[in-house]
């Protein structure tokens, strides 16, 4: 079945460093969805890119989608300590259900 | 705003015991969803529903099954519960929509611990 892949599993940076999240497939998304989780809570849906060679803003969070739509990227711009949790991308594995990323794991250190 | 409703936030239970785990949301979504979590393999979709008492099977269907006898409510059972089903389970729902693939809207999750 279709498979996401996503990198890296887990990063640590300071408060005020950027941070980037990549996602891969094997085969071409007709889109692609991400979603944070805060630790203890549930995940919270944040996007979604449809377009080939789509950017998207929403505040410090840039995303983008690929051109051949089989990658995307999360990129926030000097993290805070309120972007800590787990980042998750997810593409469609038929028409209403999604295959996630395994997720990358964002602590930020004041 | 969508609310998404897990019945327990943390259950215990023994192994061999039959263990129902109720999701019910308010926003009139056709499909819902049953994940769970663990350390590593991120979200891991068991079942869905897409109508009353439709059903499809996930990436990991056994030793689940699910029932939906109502448009909000949907229920994941664990026949005969076993320790490796010990793990956090996620309910979510979603509209169908014209165009596939809506966003999912995610329950607290259930923290299920068998013993």
């Amino acid at each position: 079945g279709q498979q996401v892949m996503q990198i890296p599993q887990y990063q640590h940076v300071q408060e005020g460093e950027d941070f980037t999240t990549y996602c891969n497939s094997s085969t071409t998304l007709s889109n692609i969805q991400w979603y944070k989780q805060r630790p203890g809570g549930h995940p919270v849906f944040l996007i979604q890119l449809v377009k080939s060679g789509e950017v998207k803003k929403q505040k410090r969070l840039t995303f983008q989608f690929g051109e051949a739509k089989k990658n995307s990227s999360l990129h926030i711009t000097a993290t805070q300590t309120t972007d800590v949790g787990t980042y998750f991308c997810a593409g469609p594995s038929g028409y209403s259900t999604l295959t996630f990323g395994k997720g990358t794991m964002l602590l930020v250190s004041p | 705003d969508v609310k998404v409703t897990q019945s327990s936030r943390y259950l215990v239970k023994r192994t061999g015991e039959k263990v129902f785990l109720e999701c019910v949301q308010d926003m009139d979504h056709e499909n819902m969803f049953w994940y769970r979590q663990d350390p590593g393999l991120g979200l891991r979709l068991i079942y869905f529903s897409y109508d009353v008492k439709m059903k499809e099977k996930g990436d990991i269907p056994e030793g689940y099954s699910v029932s939906r006898e109502k448009k909000e409510r949907f229920s994941l059972i664990l026949e005969s519960a076993s320790t490796n089903q010990t793990s956090m389970y996620l309910c979510a729902s979603s509209f169908i929509g014209v165009v596939g693939n809506q966003p999912q809207h995610f329950g607290d999750g259930t923290r299920l611990s068998i013993l």
